[in-house]
């Protein structure tokens, strides 16, 4: 069974511009997260999506958005790019709730 | 923020030893996750303990958890240079929502 599939791996971003990172959970898990890490915050929580609806959402600005589609495939975006989100962003799924979370490779974005 | 600490920060080894790395916590959970990282990449899930589970088994790994010191550790068994990489403990809350807190993380290096 695949696992969590992230694209783009590595980009770069201009600061003022916005981006969209997309996951592809495992086959039959409707839950998907997102985290952010970086060097000097770690890994941090940044909303969870089940069923086309979040259901839990991080301290993280409104420039961070995302969303989550009929097949559960999920894509978040980040609008207004500053130079403090270059981070490796991750995406997680899991078949419910409680239960275990498996991530992805990740997106390496970079703000210059 | 992180709700955990993870204790040591580094650990360097032999290979063929055993690594213990220990992760404290701040509130009560409903189960706590062991995560690998290698350098740039996403996380492996490695074990899943639950609230009322005190110690579990896979493979080289031994993970005990003590809800009423609020920390687990993580026991890695004969060592090998395939190892080397960031390990981190992560907690749901309570309520088994899919947010995970993530503590620090352990650099563990194994050296051949």
């Amino acid at each position: 069974k695949a696992g969590v599939t992230q694209t783009p791996r590595y980009l770069i971003k201009t600061r003022g511009q916005q981006v969209t990172l997309s996951c592809s959970p495992i086959s039959g898990h409707r839950s998907v997260s997102w985290y952010q890490q970086t060097p000097g915050q770690g890994l941090q929580f940044l909303f969870e999506y089940f069923s086309e609806t979040q259901r839990n959402k991080g301290n993280f600005p409104g420039r961070f958005s995302g969303r989550q589609f009929s097949n559960s495939r999920s894509e978040m975006n980040v609008s207004t790019l500053e130079l403090g989100d270059s981070a490796l962003y991750l995406c997680a799924s899991s078949f419910g709730q409680g239960g275990t979370i498996y991530f992805g490779e990740g997106s390496w974005l970079t703000v210059v | 923020s992180q709700q955990g600490e993870e204790d040591p920060q580094a650990l360097s080894i032999q290979e063929g030893e055993n690594a213990t790395m220990n992760c404290s916590y701040k509130t009560s959970i409903n189960n706590l996750q062991w995560y690998r990282q290698n350098s740039g990449r996403g996380l492996v899930h490695l074990i899943l303990i639950r609230s009322n589970e005190r110690e579990k088994h896979s493979g080289r790994l031994r993970v005990t958890l003590d809800t009423s010191k609020k920390s687990s550790s993580l026991l890695i068994t004969a060592s090998r240079a395939a190892d080397t990489a960031s390990y981190f403990c992560a907690t749901g809350d309570q309520t088994g929502a899919n947010n995970l807190f993530f503590g620090t993380g352990t650099r563990l290096t194994v050296i051949p």
